[in-house]
Order: C-alpha cells, then structure tokens, then sequence
C-alpha cells in the first residue's frame, strides 16, 4: 500500500514568504508528526496530532509555525514571513495510534527540503 | 518528562569492527523502545524494537536488549559493514493525553570505512 507522502519535496522561497508544506499520511493512521531536521542534525519535534484530540504543539519554534490537520487525514505545515533558519528538511510520520498500542511503528514520508534565500 | 539519550557521534569504525552504540532513556511507566535508521539520502526507517522489558529486538544483524533495571536500549552488532553507514536515532512510545507519543533521540552517526 502507499506510504507516507510529501509536497512539495523540494521548495525555494525567499525570505519573508509564507510556504505551505503537505503530509498524505498512510490510510487509517490516526497519530500523526511534523518533525525538522536541520542539516546533520537530529530530529527536531514540531507538533503531533492524535485523532480529534487537540494536537501537541509543544514543539513549534514560533507563532510563524502553525499546523492543521483536517478530517484526520491530510495535514498542512504553515510557515509564515519564512526566515533563512527555516531552511531545513521538514519531515512528517504517521503511526497507528490508539489502535496500535504503544509498540507502533512510525512511517516517516520523504521530506520537503525547505531553502528560504 | 520523558527523554532519550543517546551517544555523540560520530563513530567511526573499520568493516567487521563491533558496533555499539549506546542509549538510555527516563520514562514514568513502561515505554516501548525503538531504533531508527536513516540511510544517506533515504528516509528514516525503523530498524528494529522492544516493547517489554528484556526483550531483544533484531534486524539486519543488529539487536537491541530492554534492560529496565539500567533504563537502557544499546544497539549492538558483531561485524559492521560499509553498507552500515547511517544515522541511528534511538526512541521511545510512552502513554501521552489523548494516545501515545514517541520521543527521539539526537541520533548518531555511523561511517564504517572498508
């Protein structure tokens, strides 16, 4: 079946742009993660969203970053007035949620590489 | 809160070298443990995982024990290859409002030279 995906997978914008990033999870997964990953670093924590339940926005660097996440599928990364340390790898995974317990598995999809000039 | 850490790298090693890279986490509870692996230019995958105390997980090679008494999750492996080259990330899924969440590790790099 089709994995986790992501658009654009590459995006240049200039500084002070807003750019939109999307996140297809997998079919019938309900938990789903935005994470940053700046170049040869680790995994950087955006926000999480779980069902209906108000999402985890505890990771999110600023007010520029917003996130939704509409009929529990396809999820939006917002970037508003995009600053040069917003270039970064902006990667998403979906899991089971609830339904999978605590040993579930984490999909991650492809990434959008994110260059603000 | 819950947290994962893991060893800096990077590790370099020859080809046949043992592998260990270390992982400890702090968790109320009892969490499931996991490794990741991000080979270049490929997205992150599971590699392989636990979800009780004292179960190994394996995969490729690779294994891992939940040691509870220690709050550990060492990745091992006996003979690393070049093919081995990645970045391994460490994580945990523990009961959070609402569901479960899964918290990484800062990863480690892994360059294994011929």
């Amino acid at each position: 079946g089709a994995g986790v995906s992501q658009s654009p997978s590459n995006k240049v914008t200039e500084k002070g742009k807003d750019v939109e990033l999307r996140c297809d999870p997998i079919s019938g997964h309900t938990a789903l993660y935005w994470y940053r990953q700046s170049l040869g670093q680790g995994l950087e924590f955006l926000i999480y969203f779980q069902g209906n339940s108000a999402p985890d926005k505890s990771g999110l660097p600023s007010d520029r970053f917003s996130a939704e996440r509409t009929g529990g599928s396809v999820s939006t990364l917002t970037i508003q007035r995009t600053q040069q340390e917003d270039s970064a790898v902006y990667l998403c995974a979906s899991s089971l949620g609830l339904a999978g317990g605590m040993s579930q598995t984490q999909y991650f999809g492809p990434g959008t590489r994110l260059l603000v000039l | 809160g819950n947290s994962v850490t893991q060893m800096e790298g990077p590790v370099t090693l020859s080809e046949e070298a043992f592998l260990t890279i270390n992982c400890t986490y702090t968790a109320t509870g009892y969490p499931s443990l996991f490794w990741y692996v991000q080979y270049p230019g490929e997205g992150l995958q599971l590699l392989l995982k636990a979800t009780k105390a004292d179960d190994k997980g394996s995969n490729k090679g690779f294994e891992a024990t939940y040691r509870k008494e220690t709050t550990s999750f060492h990745l091992e492996k006996g003979s690393v290859q070049v093919s081995d080259s990645a970045v391994y990330f460490c994580a945990l899924s523990a009961p959070y409002t609402g569901g479960f969440k899964t918290i990484f590790g800062a990863g480690t790099r892994l360059f294994v030279k011929a």
